[in-house]
């Protein structure tokens, strides 16, 4: 079984401020994992992923998140907030048993204030 | 290369009506995800093609509940005898044989009334 926990469910930052949104995961295999962000009624886009390699990961707009292995962690960061990055924030696993079936966690909606 | 396509974006149904949704994946994928999204949660998986064949269906796919993916192409959703609390955001992504992410449609949103 996999499963994503984000702790967080809203992050309010500052325009300029540094960007950190966590995610832990549980996974009996080794697991790739996603970051996915989602604009109002809209999909889900990809913003990085970590499969094999390079345990830090460079996705769109700036954003990197870093496989802990150790820590079960895969948090995004950006060191810069844009009012452009505010949306809904979804970190997934998958690889459990050979399915490549993605689970989600249940999102963290990131804030951007002036 | 147009994307994973939806249709309809939107739809509004009486509680009691069948409702179906049609998703159109990437032509080379040959997987294919079904999930359902309610407001503040993330996507949760009802279901999964590989090619025609529906290999997992999550215990949230009640018996109104169906999907069909004919030659491995398109797939369809239909929900039968609607409830209220059927309303959500469905989404539809699909995935090459060999995958890594898998890449999303604009989701389909239905209303209960």
């Amino acid at each position: 079984a996999q499963s994503v926990t984000q702790l967080g469910s809203h992050v309010s930052v500052s325009e300029g401020a540094l960007v950190l949104l966590r995610c832990n995961y549980s996974s009996s295999v080794p697991p790739y994992l996603f970051w996915y962000v989602q604009y109002p009624n809209q999909g889900l886009q990809l913003l990085l992923k970590y499969t094999t390699g390079a345990t830090l990961v460079k996705g769109i707009n700036g954003f990197e998140a870093e496989f802990k292995k150790s820590e079960t962690s895969f948090h995004l960061t950006k060191p810069s907030a844009h009012m452009s990055d505010a949306a809904e924030y979804f970190c997934a696993v998958s690889r459990s048993g050979g399915s490549y079936i993605p689970t989600f966690g249940r999102g963290t909606s990131l804030i951007v204030h002036p | 290369d147009t994307g994973v396509s939806q249709d309809p974006r939107h739809k509004i149904t009486k509680r009691g009506q069948n409702v179906t949704f049609r998703c159109d994946p990437i032509s080379e994928h040959n997987r294919l995800y079904w999930y359902r999204q309610t407001l503040g949660q993330g996507p949760e998986f009802l279901t999964y093609f590989q090619n025609e064949a529906q290999l997992e269906k999550s215990r949230l796919l009640s018996d109104r509940f169906s999907a069909e993916r004919p030659k491995g192409s398109f797939s369809t959703l239909e929900i039968q005898r609607t409830e209220q609390g059927d309303s959500a955001m469905y989404l539809c992504a699909s995935s090459p044989e060999f995958p890594t992410e898998a890449f999303f449609g604009q989701g389909t949103r239905l209303t209960v009334v």
